[in-house]
């Protein structure tokens, strides 16, 4: 079966760095995204991994390694506006997203 | 780049009536559109993908019937919920993408602001 395994909820201090872990199992993989969804929002693209190793933008970085079937993303100086739900999302064999229930990421002053 | 609407924003109606989401890719071609559903602190539901000029394919559990698609351009896709009742209320996402061919970030989905329907 295809599943996502994140940690329903974190909380961080503002101005800390923060890392939000993703394991994933799917039938066919063709790269990993991550999403931000703030509430009652639609979810925003933050980036998208195919290759092993770390992506960085800006204060976002995301990392993957297939092999392990594992991805993180890295918020660096938190900010306030970062408490959101962070979505990873694998793109399966059929170029299907598969979306688990996200982190919810509470940021605290 | 890569701006997607979508109308309207918030919708409330009496049950038994149709309502139609307008999903537009503002500034691209999206070669394959998606509808998807939300309930509070629940993941996002995939219902449906549609490619312009084909018919929608529906994921397992969603009517068809109830939930009519139509992907008339490569900018435009509608979602009719036809006869709503109570339980249609939800937050209604779509997605856009340019399609899978070439390219790191093919299958890039970019949401739509969605759409909250709530149904009297």
């Amino acid at each position: 079966g295809q599943n996502i395994d994140q940690p329903t909820e974190m909380t961080a201090t503002e101005g800390a760095i923060v890392q939000i872990n993703c394991t994933y199992q799917t039938s066919g993989f063709n790269g990993l995204f991550w999403y931000q969804q703030h509430a009652g929002e639609a979810p925003t693209f933050l980036s998208y991994n195919v290759l092993d190793g770390l992506e960085e933008k800006g204060r976002f970085s995301s990392f993957l390694s297939r092999s392990k079937g594992y991805s993180y993303l890295l918020l660096k100086e938190l900010q306030m506006k970062d408490s959101a739900s962070y979505l990873c999302a694998p793109l399966d064999s059929n170029y299907q997203l598969i979306w688990g229930a996200g982190t919810k990421l509470i940021i605290k002053p | 780049g890569a701006v997607v609407s979508q109308h309207p924003s918030r919708v409330i109606c009496k049950s038994g009536t149709s309502v139609k989401i307008e999903c537009r890719s503002l500034d691209f071609q999206a070669t394959t559109m998606f509808w998807y559903r939300q309930f509070p602190k629940q993941s996002l539901m995939l219902m449906a993908t549609s490619n312009e000029g084909s018919k929608a394919t529906y994921e397992q559990g969603v009517e068809k019937d109830k939930f009519l698609i139509n992907h008339a351009s490569l900018t435009l896709s509608t979602l009719t919920v036809t006869s709503a009742h109570p339980e249609d209320s939800s937050f209604y996402i779509c997605s856009a993408s340019l399609g899978t061919s070439g390219g790191l970030g093919g299958g890039t989905q970019y949401f739509g602001p969605g759409t909250r329907l709530t149904v009297l």
